[in-house]
């Protein structure tokens, strides 16, 4: 079966630090990645998404960036935080299949806390 | 874009009551997921549903895909149906865009 793991759990920052979150699957090969944002008591945005290693579709213009360095590793990176980063972070995945796509898998997600 | 918008965005039940969550979205899908976010945020799949009817326990859903709505009936509640639930839609590509969510809190 399928797994996926992302961590830290939860994350405290000061502003103007490097972020680097990171999110795994296993079970699988070459998934559709994503990673969502949500802000609190809000819905989730869409951030990047990624088809195989090194694509990268950016969503929002903003201060994150992301990487697939392999093919079931997906990374969240930042090179200074800034007060609005802060939210909670949550890892995706799903099977490619063209027009259908399979259904979304989430990882427990990483709450990060921007001081 | 698709537009997904979800109603009530808040609802509150005594235990035991029954309860109906819509979605509605603004253009055709070829995907559509229910989520329950528990209080711990963990989004937790209910239902893969692009069409037709599905049923698991005391959830079921239907999603009329020609008129744009899926629905989710939650019957005989418990306190741990407590938490948001978020309906998510694709239209074919790789993206899937969420609805604003229904916040449930059910009372013992």
């Amino acid at each position: 079966s399928q797994t996926i793991h992302q961590w830290p759990a939860t994350l405290v920052q000061p502003v103007g630090s490097p972020l680097s979150l990171e999110c795994t699957v296993e079970g699988t090969s070459n998934p559709n990645l994503y990673w969502y944002r949500q802000a609190a008591g809000r819905g989730l945005q869409l951030l990047f998404y990624s088809v195989g290693i090194g694509q990268i579709s950016s969503e929002v213009p903003q201060n994150l960036s992301a990487s697939r360095p392999q093919d079931r590793q997906f990374i969240l990176s930042s090179k200074k935080l800034l007060l609005s980063d802060s939210g909670f972070y949550l890892c995706a995945w799903n099977r490619q299949g063209g027009v259908d796509n399979s259904p979304l898998h989430f990882g427990n997600g990483t709450r990060l806390t921007v001081t | 874009g698709i537009q997904v918008e979800q109603s009530p965005p808040d609802l509150i039940l005594q235990e035991g009551a029954n309860s109906t969550l819509r979605c509605n979205f603004s253009d055709s899908v070829n995907n559509l997921q229910w989520f329950h976010q528990n209080p711990w945020g963990q989004l937790i799949n209910l239902f893969y549903i692009p069409s037709g009817t599905k049923q698991n326990g005391r959830l079921s859903a239907t999603t009329v895909a020609t008129e744009r709505y899926s629905l989710l009936y939650i019957s005989s509640s418990q306190t741990t149906d407590s938490g948001v639930y978020f309906c998510a839609v694709s239209s074919g590509t790789y993206k899937y865009i969420f609805g604003t969510g229904t916040r449930l809190k059910v009372l013992a």
